[in-house]
């Protein structure tokens, strides 16, 4: 099994910009999360979803676009770059919520310029 | 709104040294998860505590929830250079089941 995947691993944007994370996962878990990560901050959640065809805000959504077709793919979208996006991104799933682990994907490094 | 102090942010320590991190929050909580994240890697589940004045331990590790489960730590005896790392909890509130992350505290020994 590859676990949580996720694609690109590093991305270089302008402002305005637009670009789409992809995350993937063959655990067959119901729930999935996008979080960034900035220095001094831990992990933020932005979006999550628990289950196919459904999508929640997180933390900090503003800026940031999810969707959830098929149960193993979890996207986020960036309509407009902006420099405060600067961040790493981090995917992961979870079997079931309330008690479960959280697995994560290798992160995406996103600059944006 | 809810929040997590997680203490120290940062601690150097000597190879063989103790090391002990702190994970404090104002609101009785459901659960609580600790993390590790090597540098350059991603969050890596060490272990869940439930239970009030739960204590587990892995190996050289041993993770405590308070009585009043508001708060946690992990305690590293004779830290080792594969402890490098950040190690964040993570907490779960009654009426609220996502995970709310500490900002973590970063290891770095010093052979």
């Amino acid at each position: 099994n590859a676990g949580v995947t996720q694609t690109p691993k590093f991305r270089v944007l302008k402002t305005g910009q637009s670009m789409t994370l992809l995350c993937a996962q063959d655990m067959n878990h119901e729930y999935m999360y996008w979080y960034r990560q900035d220095p001094g901050m831990g992990l933020r959640l932005i979006h999550y979803s628990v289950g196919e065809g459904t999508t929640a805000k997180g933390e900090v959504p503003d800026g940031y676009n999810v969707s959830r077709l098929k149960k193993q793919n979890f996207l986020l979208g960036l309509e407009s770059a902006a420099p405060s996006q600067t961040s790493v991104y981090f995917c992961a799933s979870g079997r079931i919520q309330g008690t479960e682990t959280q697995y994560f994907g290798p992160g995406t490094r996103l600059l944006v310029l | 709104g809810q929040q997590v102090m997680q203490i120290p942010q940062y601690q150097h320590v000597q190879e063989g040294e103790d090391f002990t991190t702190y994970c404090n929050s104002s609101t009785t909580l459901s659960n609580i998860q600790w993390y590790k994240q090597r540098p350059g890697g991603h969050p890596v589940f060490l272990i869940q505590l439930v239970k009030s004045g739960e204590v587990k331990k892995q190996k050289r590790l041993t993770f405590q929830f308070g009585e009043a489960k508001k708060n946690s730590s992990l305690h590293i005896t004779a830290t080792q250079t594969t402890d490098v790392g950040t190690y964040f909890c993570a907490v779960r509130y009654f009426g609220n089941e996502k995970l709310t992350f500490g900002t973590g505290t970063r290891l770095t020994i010093i052979p």
